[in-house]
C-alpha cells in the first residue's frame, strides 16, 4: 500500500520567515495530494491541494509544489504569523475507490513572535 | 446538523466493553472514512465505505467494525475494548472521484480505554 514520509516533524521560524515542510510518497498511481492544518483539540481542515497533472499550486501564502518523478511534494507558507501555528499533514490518494487518502506523520509548526 | 457530526464527543470505557462512536454527515457524500489519530503517528485508516452498503478495511482495522445501511451514517464498533484503542477518532466523508476530492472530518472522539 501507499507510504507517505513527512519532515521535519517539528518546525520553528520566527514570525514573518517561510517555511517549507516536504513530504515523499511510494505508490506512483497516487494522483491527489492535499495538505490538512490541525489547530490544538480542532479537527483537520484542508488548506490545499494539488493534483498530478499540475507542479505547483499557490494559494495567498501558500503553496503547494509537485514532483512526480521523484515522488515527493511539498508546502510552502511565506510571511507566516503567530495563527500559522499548527499540526500539518501532507496525505496522498489514488483519487478513486472511494477516495482514501494515506497521510504522513504530521509536522508541528511553531511560529515565534 | 451542518457538516459531519460525531457522537460521543469523549468517552471512558472500561476494558472489555462494547461501543460504538457515531458519525452522521449530511453533504451527501458517497464515501466515508474512520481515522485514529495517536500522537506522534499522524492519522490512519481504520475502514472506509464507498457507497451505502459496502465497506472495506483499512490500515489497522482490527478490533473494529462498521456498517453503512444508509449514506448519511457510518457507526464504528469496537467489539471489546482494549487500552491501545485509546486514540482519537476522526470521522470523515467524502465525494468519491477519480481526480480526487476534500475530505470533511467530523470534530473527533477522544476515547480512553482502561
Amino acid at each position: 500500500g501507499e507510504n507517505v514520509e513527512q519532515h521535519p516533524s517539528t518546525l520553528s521560524v520566527q514570525e514573518g520567515d517561510s517555511a517549507v515542510i516536504k513530504c515523499t510518497y511510494s505508490d506512483s498511481a497516487s494522483n491527489y495530494f492535499p495538505w490538512y492544518k490541525q489547530e490544538l483539540g480542532k479537527r483537520p481542515q484542508l488548506i490545499i491541494d494539488i493534483r498530478s497533472n499540475v507542479g505547483e499550486k499557490k494559494d495567498q501564502r501558500i503553496a503547494v509544489t509537485l514532483n512526480k518523478t521523484a515522488k515527493h511534494f511539498s508546502l510552502h507558507i511565506t510571511e507566516t504569523q503567530p495563527e500559522d501555528s499548527a499540526v500539518y499533514f501532507c496525505a496522498a490518494s489514488k483519487g478513486n475507490a472511494g477516495n482514501m487518502l494515506t497521510f504522513g506523520g504530521g509536522t508541528r509548526l511553531m511560529v515565534k513572535p | 446538523i451542518a457538516g459531519i457530526t460525531q457522537a460521543p464527543t469523549s468517552q471512558i470505557l472500561a476494558a472489555g466493553r462494547r461501543m460504538t462512536l457515531r458519525c452522521t454527515q449530511d453533504m451527501r457524500h458517497n464515501a466515508m472514512y474512520w481515522y485514529r489519530q495517536d500522537l506522534g503517528l499522524g492519522l490512519r485508516l481504520i475502514h472506509y465505505s464507498n457507497t451505502a452498503g459496502t465497506t472495506g478495511k483499512g490500515e489497522v482495522p482490527d478490533g473494529y467494525s462498521v456498517s453503512r445501511a444508509n449514506t448519511d451514517d457510518f457507526p464504528l464498533t469496537l467489539a471489546s475494548a482494549v487500552p491501545s484503542q485509546t486514540s482519537v477518532y476522526f470521522c470523515a466523508s467524502s465525494v468519491s472521484s477519480a481526480g480526487g476530492t476534500e475530505a470533511f472530518f467530523g470534530q473527533g472522539t477522544r476515547l480512553t480505554v482502561v
